[in-house]
């Protein structure tokens, strides 16, 4: 247990569908990532939110919309995906701007997509 | 080119015996950090070194920094077969990029019982 949950664990979608995946963490930390991990691929950052605002877009496609209510939740939004998108999407979190940036991850959302 | 990159891309030994790990990077970083991902899980961190440190132990992993040659080293002792998953080195530049880790492709490690 590290302290960050995500759901749901496994996720599968046709590509018109609409769904989120959700990220919540219980360590305090003021900064919370979307990073997506392909086959063969090193981890991609997608998003990082600090004290609530975006501060990076990786370039990602706006089929993927995050949503940063507070500092303890993280959703990504889903909409019109592609069978490429298919990855495990992991959410992060750590003290930005205190503390050496070590990242605590979830377990991940496995998104298969049809 | 990926910032981290890792060397061998994977490795098989038995229990009991070393496991070494490299890294290598492109650019100035203020820290490097190794990660351990089980299949299908999350990442879990492992140990951090700063850019002003040569060596770091904890426990049976020992790591090293050569920021002249931009390169890492990550040695596990006496393995196990627990040991068995991903490694992956992240390095962290520090200033506006904070936090934002970059890694490289990993190492499947396999310890055979």
């Amino acid at each position: 247990e590290t302290g960050v949950t995500q759901t749901p664990r496994h996720l599968v979608m046709g590509m018109t569908n609409k769904k989120s995946l959700k990220c919540e963490q219980h360590l305090g930390h003021n900064a919370m990532y979307w990073y997506k991990q392909s086959a063969k691929k090193p981890l991609e950052l997608m998003f990082v939110y600090s004290l609530e605002e975006r501060v990076e877009n990786n370039s990602v496609p706006s089929r993927f919309s995050p949503e940063c209510p507070n500092s303890s939740h993280l959703f990504l939004h889903l909409h019109t995906l592609q069978p490429e998108d298919s990855a495990l999407y992991l959410c992060a979190s750590s003290h930005h701007d205190r503390g050496p940036g070590e990242l605590f991850f979830g377990e991940g959302s496995r998104l298969t997509v049809l | 080119s990926q910032q981290g990159e890792e060397d061998p891309q994977a490795l098989s030994i038995q229990e009991g015996e070393n496991a070494t790990m490299n890294c290598s990077y492109k650019t100035s970083i203020n820290n490097l950090q190794w990660y351990r991902q089980n299949s299908g899980r999350g990442l879990v961190h492992l140990i951090l070194i700063r850019s002003n440190e040569r060596e770091k132990h904890s426990g049976r992993l020992r790591v090293t920094l050569d920021t002249s040659k931009k390169s890492s080293s990550l040695l596990i002792t006496a393995s196990r077969a627990a040991d068995t998953a991903s490694y992956f080195c992240a390095t962290d530049r520090g200033g506006t990029s904070y936090g934002k880790l970059t890694f490289g492709q990993g190492t499947i490690l396999t310890v055979h019982p």
